[in-house]
């Protein structure tokens, strides 16, 4: 079982819909960074998080220490946010991440 | 040019060949690092530099040699590789570390195919 589970998978979207992905982790961690990628391969950190609630534009994280478990949302979606969201925790040594597999997401028109 | 580069961006070599990868930071960044991302996999960690000091080294094998000339320079020296070492080859830089965790900051990748 990997450290980092991301929930769903895949999720298919309209555009203007809300939009909750989710990541839980089995490990202590010192924060939880949440990052997307854009077909092609380039990878932009979106949040990084250890308390609470971030917003920034239409992204929100949000997590929950005692739970091990964190959410992004994305309010009105649009086809821009197509991308795979990946979430990934540091743990001990500082530098070093454990990622999740990702969450595919597709937004349509 | 900003942020973190790489180049290649494609690469396609033979089990026999010799190539390097290589990484700039333009960010004043003293950490550097190496990911690997197989399909349907998630991201590994393969490499981390510290003010040009291998700090870790994730079990990678010997095929693989990184080299950090200085903070703002990273490679990753390819031999003898596999077919399963195909996959896309990421750098990422960040503040250094001092026991506190930063931002990474990713390059675009290095996509590679090995015959």
């Amino acid at each position: 079982k990997n450290e980092v589970e991301q929930s769903p998978q895949n999720l298919t979207a309209q555009e203007g819909e809300f939009i909750t992905i989710n990541c839980s982790y089995s490990v202590g961690i010192s924060a939880l960074h949440w990052l997307q990628q854009h077909p092609g391969g380039g990878i932009v950190s979106l949040f990084m998080l250890s308390s609470g609630k971030k917003k920034h534009g239409r992204l929100i994280a949000t997590i929950n220490i005692q739970e091990k478990h964190s959410s992004l949302h994305i309010t009105a979606s649009h086809p821009r946010d197509s991308a795979v969201y990946i979430c990934a925790v540091s743990t001990g040594t500082a530098s070093k991440l454990t990622f999740g597999t990702g969450t595919r997401l597709q937004v349509t028109l | 040019e900003t942020g973190v580069t790489q180049t290649p961006r494609h690469l396609v070599m033979g089990m026999t060949n010799k190539k390097s990868l290589k990484c700039e930071q333009h960010l004043g960044h003293n950490a550097m690092y190496w990911y690997k991302q197989s399909a349907k996999k998630p991201l590994e960690l393969m490499f981390v530099y510290n003010f040009k000091e291998q700090t870790e080294n994730n079990s990678v094998p010997s095929r693989f040699s990184p080299e950090c000339p200085n903070s703002s320079h990273l490679f990753l020296h390819l031999h003898t590789l596999q077919p399963e070492d195909s996959a896309l080859y990421l750098c990422a830089s960040s503040h250094g570390l001092a026991g506190d965790t930063y931002e990474q900051y990713f390059g675009p990748g290095t996509r590679l195919t090995v015959t």
